[in-house]
Protein backbone atom coordinates (compact mmCIF):
# COMPACT_ATOMS: atom_id res chain seq x y z
CA UNK A 1 0.00 0.00 0.00
CA UNK A 2 1.10 3.15 -0.60
CA UNK A 3 2.78 5.18 2.31
CA UNK A 4 3.36 8.73 3.12
CA UNK A 5 6.44 10.30 0.97
CA UNK A 6 9.14 13.13 2.53
CA UNK A 7 11.45 14.50 0.81
CA UNK A 8 14.45 14.93 1.10
CA UNK A 9 15.16 12.12 3.54
CA UNK A 10 18.37 14.09 4.57
CA UNK A 11 18.77 18.16 4.55
CA UNK A 12 22.35 20.09 5.72
CA UNK A 13 22.21 23.56 5.79
CA UNK A 14 24.02 26.38 7.01
CA UNK A 15 22.69 29.13 9.58
CA UNK A 16 20.53 31.57 8.20
CA UNK A 17 19.28 29.37 5.30
CA UNK A 18 16.34 28.47 3.94
CA UNK A 19 14.76 25.08 3.51
CA UNK A 20 12.15 23.18 2.11
CA UNK A 21 10.20 20.05 2.78
CA UNK A 22 7.91 18.27 0.78
CA UNK A 23 5.27 15.81 2.26
CA UNK A 24 2.99 13.56 -0.90
CA UNK A 25 0.02 12.36 1.41
CA UNK A 26 -1.61 8.55 1.27
CA UNK A 27 -3.76 8.86 -1.76
CA UNK A 28 -7.32 9.91 -1.11
CA UNK A 29 -6.15 11.37 1.96
CA UNK A 30 -7.21 14.95 2.88
CA UNK A 31 -5.28 15.85 6.44
CA UNK A 32 -1.39 16.38 6.25
CA UNK A 33 0.27 17.33 9.83
CA UNK A 34 3.62 18.40 10.23
CA UNK A 35 5.82 17.21 13.05
CA UNK A 36 9.02 18.34 14.83
CA UNK A 37 11.41 15.40 16.56
CA UNK A 38 14.34 16.92 18.39
CA UNK A 39 17.10 14.48 19.72
CA UNK A 40 15.78 12.34 22.31
CA UNK A 41 12.64 13.74 22.13
CA UNK A 42 8.92 13.36 21.54
CA UNK A 43 7.33 14.77 18.36
CA UNK A 44 5.77 18.05 18.61
CA UNK A 45 2.84 19.42 16.14
CA UNK A 46 3.69 22.28 14.31
CA UNK A 47 0.63 22.48 11.79
CA UNK A 48 -1.86 20.93 9.95
CA UNK A 49 -4.10 21.13 6.87
CA UNK A 50 -7.29 19.63 5.68
CA UNK A 51 -8.52 20.51 2.47
CA UNK A 52 -6.50 22.51 1.73
CA UNK A 53 -6.77 25.01 4.24
CA UNK A 54 -5.04 25.50 7.25
CA UNK A 55 -6.85 23.18 10.04
CA UNK A 56 -4.77 24.06 13.22
CA UNK A 57 -1.66 25.70 14.29
CA UNK A 58 0.65 24.57 17.38
CA UNK A 59 4.69 25.14 18.33
CA UNK A 60 5.67 26.53 14.74
CA UNK A 61 8.22 29.70 14.55
CA UNK A 62 7.22 32.78 12.91
CA UNK A 63 9.92 32.23 10.73
CA UNK A 64 8.19 28.43 9.42
CA UNK A 65 5.12 28.65 7.08
CA UNK A 66 3.49 25.93 5.42
CA UNK A 67 0.71 24.92 3.05
CA UNK A 68 -1.25 22.65 0.87
CA UNK A 69 -1.56 22.37 -2.72
CA UNK A 70 -4.12 21.79 -4.90
CA UNK A 71 -2.79 17.74 -5.30
CA UNK A 72 -2.96 17.06 -1.20
CA UNK A 73 1.03 17.88 -1.38
CA UNK A 74 2.27 19.84 1.51
CA UNK A 75 5.06 21.94 1.74
CA UNK A 76 6.87 23.08 4.91
CA UNK A 77 9.24 26.27 4.67
CA UNK A 78 11.97 27.17 6.77
CA UNK A 79 13.47 30.90 7.01
CA UNK A 80 15.86 32.37 9.13
CA UNK A 81 17.49 28.67 10.00
CA UNK A 82 18.87 28.46 13.53
CA UNK A 83 21.08 25.80 15.09
CA UNK A 84 18.48 24.68 17.09
CA UNK A 85 16.30 23.80 14.01
CA UNK A 86 18.06 20.53 13.56
CA UNK A 87 15.55 17.72 14.29
CA UNK A 88 13.52 15.33 12.54
CA UNK A 89 10.47 16.66 10.67
CA UNK A 90 7.53 14.33 10.34
CA UNK A 91 4.58 14.36 7.99
CA UNK A 92 1.45 12.27 8.69
CA UNK A 93 -1.84 11.99 6.81
CA UNK A 94 -4.66 10.89 7.44
CA UNK A 95 -8.43 10.65 6.47
CA UNK A 96 -10.81 12.33 8.40
CA UNK A 97 -14.18 10.04 7.73
CA UNK A 98 -11.95 7.11 8.20
CA UNK A 99 -11.41 7.49 11.72
CA UNK A 100 -8.52 10.59 11.31
CA UNK A 101 -5.99 7.78 12.02
CA UNK A 102 -2.64 9.55 11.51
CA UNK A 103 0.00 7.41 9.22
CA UNK A 104 3.53 9.08 9.49
CA UNK A 105 5.98 9.28 6.68
CA UNK A 106 9.59 8.48 7.19
CA UNK A 107 10.78 11.81 7.78
CA UNK A 108 13.23 14.60 6.50
CA UNK A 109 16.54 14.96 8.69
CA UNK A 110 17.91 18.28 9.01
CA UNK A 111 21.11 19.28 10.43
CA UNK A 112 21.73 23.11 10.26
CA UNK A 113 25.84 23.48 10.80
CA UNK B 1 -4.35 20.52 28.65
CA UNK B 2 -3.75 17.10 27.16
CA UNK B 3 -0.73 14.71 28.31
CA UNK B 4 0.91 11.99 27.94
CA UNK B 5 3.49 10.04 30.96
CA UNK B 6 5.18 7.09 29.91
CA UNK B 7 7.68 5.37 32.25
CA UNK B 8 11.25 6.34 31.54
CA UNK B 9 13.83 4.06 29.65
CA UNK B 10 15.54 2.10 28.35
CA UNK B 11 13.73 -1.03 29.04
CA UNK B 12 16.16 -4.04 28.89
CA UNK B 13 15.13 -7.22 28.23
CA UNK B 14 16.22 -10.91 27.42
CA UNK B 15 14.52 -12.36 24.29
CA UNK B 16 11.12 -13.79 25.42
CA UNK B 17 10.66 -11.92 28.70
CA UNK B 18 6.90 -10.13 29.48
CA UNK B 19 7.11 -6.71 28.54
CA UNK B 20 4.70 -3.79 30.10
CA UNK B 21 5.01 0.00 28.80
CA UNK B 22 3.39 1.61 31.29
CA UNK B 23 1.37 4.74 29.83
CA UNK B 24 -1.31 7.19 31.62
CA UNK B 25 -3.09 10.15 30.40
CA UNK B 26 -4.90 13.54 31.37
CA UNK B 27 -7.57 14.72 28.82
CA UNK B 28 -10.72 16.35 29.07
CA UNK B 29 -13.54 13.63 27.28
CA UNK B 30 -12.79 10.71 25.60
CA UNK B 31 -9.36 10.91 24.23
CA UNK B 32 -8.26 8.28 21.61
CA UNK B 33 -5.40 6.25 22.82
CA UNK B 34 -2.20 5.40 20.51
CA UNK B 35 0.73 3.03 20.84
CA UNK B 36 3.39 4.44 17.85
CA UNK B 37 6.73 2.68 17.21
CA UNK B 38 10.29 3.97 16.30
CA UNK B 39 12.64 1.63 14.88
CA UNK B 40 15.99 3.15 14.44
CA UNK B 41 16.35 5.48 11.90
CA UNK B 42 13.03 5.27 10.33
CA UNK B 43 9.73 6.97 11.32
CA UNK B 44 6.87 6.74 13.26
CA UNK B 45 4.35 3.27 12.44
CA UNK B 46 1.33 2.93 14.46
CA UNK B 47 0.98 -0.05 16.59
CA UNK B 48 -2.21 -0.21 17.67
CA UNK B 49 -5.27 1.57 19.38
CA UNK B 50 -8.05 2.42 20.82
CA UNK B 51 -10.88 4.55 20.65
CA UNK B 52 -13.37 3.89 23.60
CA UNK B 53 -13.02 2.63 27.16
CA UNK B 54 -12.22 -1.24 27.54
CA UNK B 55 -11.36 -1.11 23.96
CA UNK B 56 -8.23 -3.57 23.76
CA UNK B 57 -5.98 -2.34 20.64
CA UNK B 58 -3.83 -5.67 19.87
CA UNK B 59 -1.07 -5.99 16.50
CA UNK B 60 1.90 -7.97 16.53
CA UNK B 61 1.64 -10.04 19.87
CA UNK B 62 1.39 -6.52 21.74
CA UNK B 63 -2.15 -5.41 23.65
CA UNK B 64 -3.21 -2.16 25.42
CA UNK B 65 -6.29 -2.09 27.29
CA UNK B 66 -8.20 1.89 27.25
CA UNK B 67 -8.78 1.74 30.96
CA UNK B 68 -10.69 5.05 31.87
CA UNK B 69 -10.87 4.68 35.59
CA UNK B 70 -7.20 4.96 35.70
CA UNK B 71 -6.42 6.50 32.38
CA UNK B 72 -4.17 4.50 31.20
CA UNK B 73 -2.96 2.32 28.19
CA UNK B 74 -0.07 0.17 29.16
CA UNK B 75 1.27 -1.82 26.24
CA UNK B 76 2.26 -5.17 27.00
CA UNK B 77 3.44 -8.46 25.00
CA UNK B 78 4.13 -11.89 26.31
CA UNK B 79 7.62 -12.79 24.63
CA UNK B 80 9.34 -9.63 23.34
CA UNK B 81 11.92 -10.61 20.06
CA UNK B 82 15.42 -8.57 19.66
CA UNK B 83 13.85 -7.39 16.90
CA UNK B 84 11.13 -4.97 19.07
CA UNK B 85 14.09 -3.15 20.05
CA UNK B 86 13.17 0.43 18.99
CA UNK B 87 11.41 3.07 20.95
CA UNK B 88 7.69 3.42 21.96
CA UNK B 89 5.70 6.28 22.04
CA UNK B 90 2.09 6.51 23.71
CA UNK B 91 0.21 9.08 22.21
CA UNK B 92 -4.04 10.44 22.18
CA UNK B 93 -6.24 12.81 20.25
CA UNK B 94 -8.75 15.06 21.62
CA UNK B 95 -12.67 14.66 20.90
CA UNK B 96 -13.61 13.36 17.96
CA UNK B 97 -10.11 12.80 16.81
CA UNK B 98 -10.04 15.01 14.61
CA UNK B 99 -7.17 17.01 16.31
CA UNK B 100 -3.47 16.89 16.42
CA UNK B 101 -1.40 13.76 18.67
CA UNK B 102 -0.28 14.84 21.63
CA UNK B 103 2.92 12.03 22.42
CA UNK B 104 4.13 10.78 25.64
CA UNK B 105 8.46 11.09 25.56
CA UNK B 106 8.65 7.83 24.48
CA UNK B 107 10.50 4.25 26.09
CA UNK B 108 13.35 2.75 24.56
CA UNK B 109 13.32 -0.72 24.39
CA UNK B 110 16.48 -2.94 24.53
CA UNK B 111 15.92 -6.70 23.89
CA UNK B 112 19.03 -8.85 24.11
CA UNK B 113 19.69 -12.36 22.71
Amino acid sequence: AAGVIQSPRHLIKEKRETATLKCYPIPRHDTVYWYQQGPGQDPQFLISFYEKMQSDKGSIPDRFSAQQFSDYHSELNMSSLELGDSALYFCASSLRQAGDIQYFGAGTRLSVL
Amino acid sequence: GDSVTQMEGPVTLSEEAFLTINCTYTATGYPSLFWYVQYPGEGLQLLLKATKADDKGSNKGFEATYRKETTSFHLEKGSVQVSDSAVYFCALTGLGGYSTLTFGKGTMLLVSP
